[in-house]
């Protein structure tokens, strides 16, 4: 089957900093890839939709300057939460699919912590 | 407005017990449907899509337009699905996905 990773799978860093966390589908190419926040004991909330070579669409109230994302090629797209705060802490899942009306593959997900 | 709606955030069944998960739409066209389940410390992953009409784990699930709702159905449950549910839809021609707020099915022995 076709198989998502993320990495890191958890991070730790101080109020500030730059986190970028890699999403790589790694036996397919991915024509569109997703990003998704989910807070403990709830759904997953899109953050933005990213399309291999082009500007990614974000989700109204997702902040484009402060979740960077690009999607260098058909099997990676990477997030960057910028100056993160402790409000950024979350858990953040990519998903990536092939063909539209088809199943979504999901990463396992990046626990982020921002002291 | 696109949506989708998990009436229930934690079902208790009796092993054995039939299982219903509900879930409602909200959108204008014609939708994809779909359930994706997440077992403890695992990844998301697909059950079933309501194009497959197909039965994953006994699981089930039947497209009603006309309620707009796509409930998640099995007749006898086992400990093994005790696990959050989600239901989410796509929407006709893109390729985003808008996901329930999930259910999570405990099994009891």
């Amino acid at each position: 089957g076709a198989v998502v990773s993320q990495h890191p799978s958890w991070v730790i860093c101080k109020s500030g900093t730059s986190v970028k966390i890699e999403c790589r589908s790694l036996d397919f190419q991915a024509t569109t890839m997703f990003w998704y926040r989910q807070f403990p004991k709830q759904s997953l909330m899109l953050m933005a939709t990213s399309n291999e070579g082009s500007k990614a669409t974000y989700e109204q109230g997702v902040e484009k300057d402060k979740f960077l994302i690009n999607h260098a090629s058909l099997t990676l797209s990477t997030l960057t939460v910028t100056s993160a705060h402790p409000e950024d802490s979350s858990f953040y899942i990519c998903s990536a699919t092939r063909v539209v009306g088809l199943e979504a593959f999901f990463g396992p997900g990046t626990r982020l912590t921002v002291l | 407005a696109q949506r989708v709606t998990q009436p229930e955030k934690l079902l208790s069944v009796f092993k054995g017990a039939p299982v219903e998960l509900k879930c409602n739409y909200s959108y204008s066209g014609s939708p994809e449907l779909f359930w994706y389940v997440q077992y403890s410390r695992q990844r998301l992953q697909l059950l079933l899509r309501h194009i497959s009409r197909e039965s994953i784990k006994g699981f089930t699930a039947d497209l009603n337009k006309g309620e707009t709702s796509f409930h998640l159905k099995k007749p006898f449950a086992q400990e093994e699905d005790s696990a959050m549910y989600y239901c989410a839809l796509q929407a006709s021609g893109t390729y985003k996905y808008i996901f329930g707020t999930g259910t999570r099915l405990k099994v009891l022995a």
